[in-house]
């Protein structure tokens, strides 16, 4: 049972145009998101978080948007630069003592084309 | 931001020696280490909750005597693969908790010949 849910496994964009990476999930109990990007053969890198208290969170070229009643969420990274190119894993986890383990997506690569 | 290390980054071994990974935070200090494996073109699957002094949680289906978890200070987790079998080779990965954001370390990659 995928609990997270990213159904793109790749997508591809022009440098200097907005990415736009998406994340469904179905646990009602999730309420604090993180995206993470990782590259191979290396440990997944903390970008941002948002918690369910907040519908929007920026930070820098990272805006990440949450949409509880659609149990969605998506991860805009504008403008898109060739280091951007990674695989990005959207993960969820209750904020509360004792369910703070995380649950990952399945990922999508993200290509940027210079 | 706070930084794990793992140790080693890699390690190929023969079928039935065990192999010890290390998981450190080196500029805080982690009360929960996370430790997951990821398969290629995978997601990172949860193994086990790494808390101090006490024993580890191990997620549905990950054999407990296979993988022996110890996290015997606020800065060190450990995990050992016991008799290892190709089938275990994998990237395993750990986490240490910093208020509700994981960090991750490198990864350690383990080959079993």
């Amino acid at each position: 049972d995928q609990q997270v849910k990213q159904n793109s496994p790749s997508l591809s964009v022009q440098e200097g145009r907005i990415s736009i990476l998406n994340c469904d999930y179905t646990n009602s109990m999730f309420d604090y998101f993180l995206w993470y990007k990782k590259y191979p053969a290396e440990g997944p890198t903390f970008l941002i978080s948002i918690s369910s208290i907040k519908d929007k969170n920026e930070d820098g070229r990272f805006t990440v948007f949450l949409n509880k009643s659609a149990k969605h969420l998506s991860l805009h990274i504008v403008p898109s630069q060739p280091g951007d190119s990674a695989v990005y894993f959207c993960a969820a986890s209750g904020s509360n003592f004792g369910n703070e383990k995380l649950t990952f997506g399945t990922g999508t690569r993200l290509t940027i084309i210079p | 931001g706070a930084v794990v290390s793992q140790h080693p980054s890699w390690v190929i071994c023969k079928s039935g020696t065990s192999v010890k990974i290390e998981c450190r935070s080196l500029d805080f200090q982690a009360t929960t280490m996370f430790w997951y494996r990821q398969f290629p073109k995978q997601s990172l699957m949860l193994m086990a909750t790494s808390n101090e002094g006490s024993k580890a949680t191990y997620e549905q289906g990950v054999e407990k005597d296979k993988f022996l978890i110890n996290h015997a200070s606020l800065t060190l987790s450990t995990l050992t693969v016991t008799s290892a079998h190709p089938e275990d080779s994998s990237f395993y990965i750990c986490s240490a908790r910093v208020q509700l954001e994981q960090y991750f370390g490198p990864g350690t990659r383990l080959t079993v010949t």
